[in-house]
């Protein structure tokens, strides 16, 4: 069935550190694939996206490349901020399965000044 | 433009009573999800809706968990009754019908603690 497997966290850095979180996916057909993130106190919010092999998703300094050869969606930041802590889900959905959307457990991101 | 709007935030109960969560969507959204989250896991889905019609509700407990959405639009979901094992964060959410990408968009969600 379909699934996402994510590193195991939680990851602490230093700001200014570079991050990343990496995502593996099992799936049939062509899934889109996301990446979700939960501030403290918050609710789940789309980070970015890609809907086919080769794209890349990118908002607020944060990149993932949809590899379908690797079957991998790893987050990127170049510099995290105090501000990007947080936990961060991959997760993936299927037309077929109408939107339904499959997490992974999440990872914890803590980054100090 | 408003987002998903859920009631309440938190809740505590005591094992073999009952519970309701309510969720509205953001307006003109057709589908419509229910996603549990256990503490230090990704939230998974129990049911979704599409219009007034479910679509998809194979993860659902049906012996004690129910869900509706009448009229296409709130929802509200019932556990009763409830165990230990239902804490959890019921999150809920919506996506407009039609979008290829699927995007959804969650409510801040209703952390339940079952004592």
């Amino acid at each position: 069935g379909d699934s996402v497997t994510q590193m195991e966290g939680p990851v602490t850095l230093s700001e200014e550190a570079f991050l990343t979180i990496n995502c593996t996916y099992t799936a049939t057909g062509y899934p889109s694939l996301f990446w979700y993130v939960q501030y403290p106190g918050e609710g789940l919010q789309l980070l970015l996206k890609a809907t086919k092999a080769d794209d890349k998703g990118s908002n607020k300094g944060f990149e993932a490349t949809y590899r379908k050869e690797t079957t991998s969606f790893h987050l990127e930041k170049g510099s995290v901020q105090v501000s990007d802590s947080a936990v961060y889900f991959c997760a993936l959905s299927r037309g077929s399965t109408l939107g339904r959307l499959y997490f992974g457990r999440g990872t914890q991101l803590t980054v100090w000044p | 433009e408003a987002g998903v709007a859920q009631s309440p935030r938190y809740k505590i109960i005591e094992k073999r009573q009952s519970v309701a969560f309510w969720c509205n969507p953001i307006s003109g959204h057709a589908t419509l999800y229910w996603y549990q989250q256990i503490l230090g896991q990704g939230p998974k889905l129990l049911i979704q809706f599409q219009n007034n019609g479910v679509v998809d509700d194979s993860q659902l407990p049906k012996d004690r968990f129910s869900a509706e959405r009448l009229k296409g639009v709130d929802s509200t979901l019932k556990i009763q009754p409830a165990k230990l094992e239902d804490s959890a964060v019921y999150l809920c959410a919506s996506s407009p019908a039609g979008q290829g990408e699927y995007e959804q968009y969650f409510g801040p969600g209703t952390r339940l603690t079952v004592t």
